[in-house]
Formats: structure tokens, C-alpha cells, sequence
């Protein structure tokens, strides 16, 4: 199984909404992430877990709140968002780089928009 | 400060010819470069990388070259068929830093019939 699924495909959310992406994969990968991509741009790295502990964040406003419950398992609750905060939301997997072959698995994305 | 750089959003070659699709980029730190293919409605796709200590890295009809005096990198696909149409993205991490990897704009490959 080399197939990483989000829930749901699309979103539509207020901005006084709370509302959470779900990520799952089950190939053992350790180390997992949310990007955002907007239209015609590259996907913006917004966190890192590896091995269920956040490693990365890029200065993410705080309305984004990542959750690592497990190692199969990356949410994203979402809270007072903003329209500008519509985007796709993608999650990706890997093993945790030690070396070279961390090529992430990415999965469909959430397509969030923000009324 | 734009780290990895694709120049050209866009691509149009025939099927059967070759498709090149280039790369820049400016931090020499980075030492693993990875190119990933997008289809419409759907997450990137890894394709093939490459490490700083090669300059070359083949798969099937993919091959990826690095220069790195040029810190320049490109994907050569032969031959091209229409299924191959698609966003491709460069990007590029650096192993102290193990996680982040940095894209490029992507460029639209289309490869007419």
C-alpha cells in the first residue's frame, strides 16, 4: 500500500468554523507533512513530524494546529481562518532522511476555501 | 528570496521527441535534488533524484543531470508521450536539514499527440 489518503477532498468553512484535515497512510513511514499549495505555486512546506514529534514549523499562524496522534495517523485543525487561508492542503509522508532515499508520498489534498 | 528556480512555466513538445525541463537553483548548501510530477486533482508524484556527489541519475525514459558549478539541474524524458503531460517540480533539501525540501514554480509539460 503506497497510497496516502485525506479526508475530505473538499471543504468549505467560515471563518468562525472549526473544522479538521485528516491524513493517513500505512506504508511505515515515519516522518509526515502539511503543505499548502495555492494556485500556480509550489507546495509551501508548513510542518513536520517525524516519528511523532513535530520537528518542523514554518512560523505557521497559530490558527493552524497540527496533531500527530500516531505514527500512521497527521491532522490539522483549523480554526478563525481567513479567506487568503484557501488553498489545497496536501499531507505527505516519508522515512525520516538519514540518508538520501526520503522521496515523499504525497496524497490528494483538501481543497479548503474560506467564506 | 527564491531558492529553487523553474524559468519556464511552460513546455510543448511532440510525442516520440524529448522533453527537457530545467532547473536552478542558488543555496549551495543543498545536496539532494528531487523531481516530482503533478497531475490535475491529484498530489505530487516523485519521479527520480538525484545526490550532490553525482551528476547524472537514469530511469527508464527519465534522466536527471546535475551540474553543480552551475547549480543548475535538468530532467530529460525520451522519448515523450502524451501521458508524460503534466506539472513537474523540482526541489532541492540539504541533509543538515533533513525534511524540508524547498520547490520550484513547476513547468507544464504538454506533449502533443
Amino acid at each position: 500500500d503506497t497510497e496516502v489518503t485525506q479526508t475530505p477532498k473538499h471543504l468549505v468553512m467560515g471563518m468562525t468554523n472549526k473544522k479538521s484535515l485528516k491524513c493517513e497512510q500505512h506504508m511505515g513511514h515515519r516522518a509526515m507533512y502539511w503543505y499548502k499549495q495555492k494556485a500556480k505555486k509550489p507546495p509551501e512546506l508548513m510542518f513536520v513530524y517525524s516519528y511523532e514529534k513535530l520537528s518542523i514549523n514554518e512560523s505557521v499562524p497559530s490558527r493552524f494546529s497540527p496533531e500527530c496522534p500516531n505514527s500512521s495517523l497527521l491532522n490539522l485543525h483549523l480554526h478563525a481562518l481567513q479567506p487568503e487561508d484557501s488553498a489545497l492542503y496536501l499531507c505527505a509522508s516519508s522515512q525520516p532522511s538519514q540518508g538520501m532515499d526520503d522521496e515523499q508520498y504525497f496524497g490528494p489534498g483538501t481543497r479548503l476555501t474560506v467564506t | 528570496d527564491q531558492q529553487v528556480k523553474q524559468n519556464s512555466p511552460s513546455l510543448s513538445v511532440q510525442e516520440g521527441r524529448i522533453s527537457i525541463l530545467n532547473c536552478d537553483y542558488t543555496n549551495s548548501m543543498f545536496d539532494y535534488f528531487l523531481w516530482y510530477k503533478k497531475y490535475p486533482a491529484e498530489g505530487p508524484t516523485f519521479l527520480i533524484s538525484i545526490s550532490s556527489i553525482k551528476d547524472k541519475n537514469e530511469d527508464g525514459r527519465f534522466t536527471v543531470f546535475l551540474n553543480k558549478s552551475a547549480k543548475h539541474l535538468s530532467l530529460h524524458i525520451v522519448p515523450s508521450q502524451p501521458g508524460d503531460s503534466a506539472v513537474y517540480f523540482c526541489a532541492a533539501r540539504y541533509n543538515t536539514n533533513a525534511g524540508k525540501s524547498t520547490f520550484g514554480d513547476g513547468t507544464t509539460l504538454t506533449v502533443k499527440p
